[in-house]
């Protein structure tokens, strides 16, 4: 089945440092690839995806790549903001609705 | 839209009481998923209905756990009896297909067994 590994946690920044979370997958064929974000008592909000190789997903300053080649869809954003302290998940979606998610990689950025 | 409607926010109950968690998912949306939050496992995905049939309960813990769906604008999570290492943040989410896995989650609900 579908699986989805991304860095440990937490990562800690400076206002204006350049961010990076790492994720790879496992799967039968190629899933759709996404980032969600998880603010301080909130749900998870769809932050950016991608749905087949080398497709750029990016919002609000955040990017990442479908990388086939290395089985990626690593996070960066050049300069981080406080406001971006959040926790993050990378996540597969296969054949069915399901989505697989990440354990999370918890951001804080400090002033 | 209001967006996915979860109640209650915040759930403290005693071991062995049962608990019920509701949630309203986005009107048209077909899918509904109920996940789990903890530190400890992150969030796992504990059943998905679509078009309020369950497809997928492989992620439900055991028989203390069921999960309806009698129309397409509710759905119940329940835990009965329940037990401390049941305290979580319970997650409901909802979809559409064709939706490219966007999903809407609600705000959780924090359920504290003690």
């Amino acid at each position: 089945g579908n699986s989805v590994t991304q860095m440990e946690g937490p990562v800690t920044l400076s206002e204006e440092a350049f961010l990076t979370i790492n994720c790879t997958y496992t799967a039968t064929g190629y899933p759709s690839l996404f980032w969600y974000v998880q603010y301080p008592g909130e749900g998870l909000q769809l932050l950016l995806k991608a749905t087949k190789a080398d497709d750029k997903g990016s919002n609000k300053g955040f990017e990442a790549t479908y990388r086939k080649e290395t089985t990626s869809f690593h996070l960066e954003k050049g300069s981080v903001q406080v406001s971006d302290s959040a926790v993050y998940f990378c996540a597969s979606q296969g054949g069915s609705e399901k989505l697989v998610f990440g354990k999370g990689t918890k951001l804080t950025v400090n002033p | 839209d209001a967006g996915v409607i979860q109640s209650p926010r915040h759930e403290v109950t005693e071991m062995g009481q049962e608990v019920t968690l509701r949630c309203k998912p986005i009107s048209g949306h077909n899918s509904l998923f109920w996940y789990r939050q903890t530190m400890m496992r992150g969030l796992e995905l504990l059943i998905y209905f679509n078009n309020n049939v369950p497809i997928d309960d492989s992620g439900m813990p055991e028989d203390r756990f069921s999960a309806k769906m009698p129309n397409a604008s509710f759905s119940t999570l329940k835990i009965q009896p329940s037990e401390p290492r049941d305290s979580a943040v319970y997650f409901c989410a909802s979809s559409f297909t064709g939706g490219e896995g966007r999903y809407t989650f609600g705000s959780g609900t924090r359920l504290t067994v003690v």
